[in-house]
């Protein structure tokens, strides 16, 4: 079955500074890779998420690429704010199955 | 904006009682799942519910879970003689869409604590 590894567990960055969390995963047959932001004490919540189809894909402040051959996917926030802290989590799904959950990267932005 | 809500917010059982986890999905979603999260640790998928009976369920769901959807509105967990390990904090989203097509969309989660 999938596997999806996530990379780091946290990552502290100056705010305005760009972070970056990186995600493996097994299953060549997984198609969609979607990112959640879990706030303390709130459930994981969308943020962005591309199809195998793509490589790329932008919203803001928010980037995710995908590299089928290597079967890696990660996210990028540029010009972090002090909102950004929080843990994300990737994730990874065949068609029709179940997502598979990375551990999380706490991220931690520095005033 | 609609949203999935869960009740109770903590609760705290001894082992071997059952417990209950309520949820209210987003009215027009079709698709709904229990997830679980030990402190700490990575999101479990748990079961997905479709046209009132399991679509899928991991090796976690095992026969101490059921689920149910007594009427239009709840969804429910329940774990019949809990455990020490049930101990987590429990997820129940919603999507319109099956598979990995529709946007699942979380609740604020169900802490268990099991004494």
């Amino acid at each position: 079955g999938e596997n999806v590894e996530q990379h780091p567990s946290t990552l502290s960055v100056q705010e305005g500074d760009s972070a970056v969390i990186k995600c493996t995963y097994s299953d060549s047959a997984s198609n969609y890779f979607p990112w959640y932001k879990q706030e303390l004490g709130k459930g994981p919540q969308l943020i962005i998420d591309i199809r195998s189809n793509v490589g790329e894909k932008k919203d803001q402040r928010i980037a995710v690429t995908l590299n089928k051959t290597a079967k890696h996917f990660s996210l990028h926030i540029t010009e972090t704010q002090p909102e950004d802290s929080a843990v994300y989590f990737c994730a990874a799904s065949p068609v029709n199955y179940q997502l598979i959950w990375g551990a999380g990267t706490k991220l931690i932005i520095k005033p | 904006e609609p949203e999935v809500t869960q009740t109770p917010s903590h609760q705290v059982t001894q082992m071997g009682q059952e417990v209950i986890l309520r949820c209210v999905p987003i009215s027009n979603h079709l698709y709904f799942y229990w997830y679980r999260q030990i402190l700490g640790q990575k999101v479990e998928f748990l079961v997905s519910f479709y046209n009132n009976e399991i679509s899928e369920k991991s090796e976690i769901f095992d026969d101490q879970f059921s689920v149910e959807r007594p009427d239009g509105s709840n969804f429910t967990l329940k774990i019949r003689s809990t455990k020490l390990e049930d101990s987590a904090m429990y997820f129940c989203a919603s999507s319109l869409s099956g598979g990995n097509t529709g946007e699942l969309f979380f609740g604020e989660g169900s802490r268990l604590t099991v004494l």
